[in-house]
C-alpha cells in the first residue's frame, strides 16, 4: 500500500528565512506527487504537482519541491517565506485515477 | 475559477439524527466528487468518489448505509451521515474535478460534532 509521511507536524520559522517541509513517500509503483496548502478556514489549494519530467517542480507563491525518486521524497521549499505563508501544508500521492493518499500535515507558523 | 463551496461550515446534532452536507461547484462542472474525512492530527481520509447520475464508490471500511452519498447534478454532491454518533464528530471535507485528468479542488471542509 502507498503512504505518505511528514515527519513534521509544526515548523516555525521567522519572517524572511528559508523554509523546507520534508515529505517522504513509499509506493510500489510509479507515483504522481502533490503539495497542497490549507489556509485557516479555507478549502486545500494546490500549490504544485509532481506528474513527470523534471524533477525540480515550481509552484505558485513562490515554493518549489524536489521529486528524489532514490530517497522517495519530494521536499518542499521556499527561499524566503512571508507572514501570509503561515498555514497547513499537505503533501499528497496519487495511487491512480485521482485517488489521493495524504500526509498527516506540516503547520508553518511564520513569525516577525 | 474552480471553486467549491461546502455548507453547513459547522453542525451540532443530537446522536441518532441524521445531517447532510452540500458540496457545490460554483464555477465548473464536477464530474467527480471525493468526500474525506479528517480526524484532528491526521491525515485527510478518502471516504468515497461519486459520479453524477451513478453510485458513489465507497473505500473499504466505510459504511454505504451510514454515509449516504448523491451526486444528483453536474455542481452538487451531498453526504448524509445517517443516525449520526459521538463517534462520527470530525471534519468532512469534498473536493471536486471537471474530468479524470483534473487536479482535485477542495472545500473548506464541515465540521461535525454529534453529542
Amino acid at each position: 500500500a502507498q503512504s505518505v509521511t511528514q515527519l513534521d507536524s509544526q515548523v516555525p520559522v521567522f519572517e524572511e528565512a528559508p523554509v523546507e517541509l520534508r515529505c517522504n513517500y513509499s509506493s510500489s509503483v510509479s507515483v504522481y506527487l502533490f503539495w497542497y496548502v490549507q489556509y485557516p478556514n479555507q478549502g486545500l489549494q494546490l500549490l504544485l504537482k509532481y506528474l513527470s519530467g523534471s524533477t525540480l517542480v515550481k509552484g505558485i507563491n513562490g515554493f518549489e519541491a524536489e521529486f528524489n525518486k532514490s530517497q522517495t521524497s519530494f521536499h518542499l521549499r521556499k527561499p524566503s517565506v512571508h507572514i501570509s505563508d503561515t498555514a497547513e501544508y499537505f503533501c499528497a500521492l496519487n495511487t491512480g485515477f485521482q485517488k489521493l493518499v495524504f500526509g498527516t500535515g506540516t503547520r508553518l507558523l511564520v513569525s516577525p | 475559477g474552480a471553486v467549491v463551496s461546502q455548507h453547513p461550515s459547522r453542525v451540532i446534532c443530537k446522536s441518532g439524527t441524521s445531517v447532510k452536507i452540500e458540496c457545490r461547484s460554483l464555477d465548473f462542472q464536477a464530474t467527480t466528487m471525493f468526500w474525506y474525512r479528517q480526524f484532528p492530527k491526521q491525515s485527510l481520509m478518502l471516504m468515497a468518489t461519486s459520479n453524477e447520475g451513478s453510485k458513489a464508490t465507497y473505500e473499504q471500511g466505510v459504511e454505504k448505509d451510514k454515509f449516504l452519498i448523491n451526486h444528483a447534478s453536474l455542481t452538487l454532491s451531498t453526504l448524509t451521515v445517517t443516525s449520526a454518533h459521538p463517534e462520527d464528530s470530525s471534519f468532512y471535507i469534498c473536493s471536486a474535478s471537471r474530468d479524470p485528468q483534473e487536479t482535485q479542488y477542495f472545500g473548506p471542509g464541515t465540521r461535525l460534532l454529534v453529542l
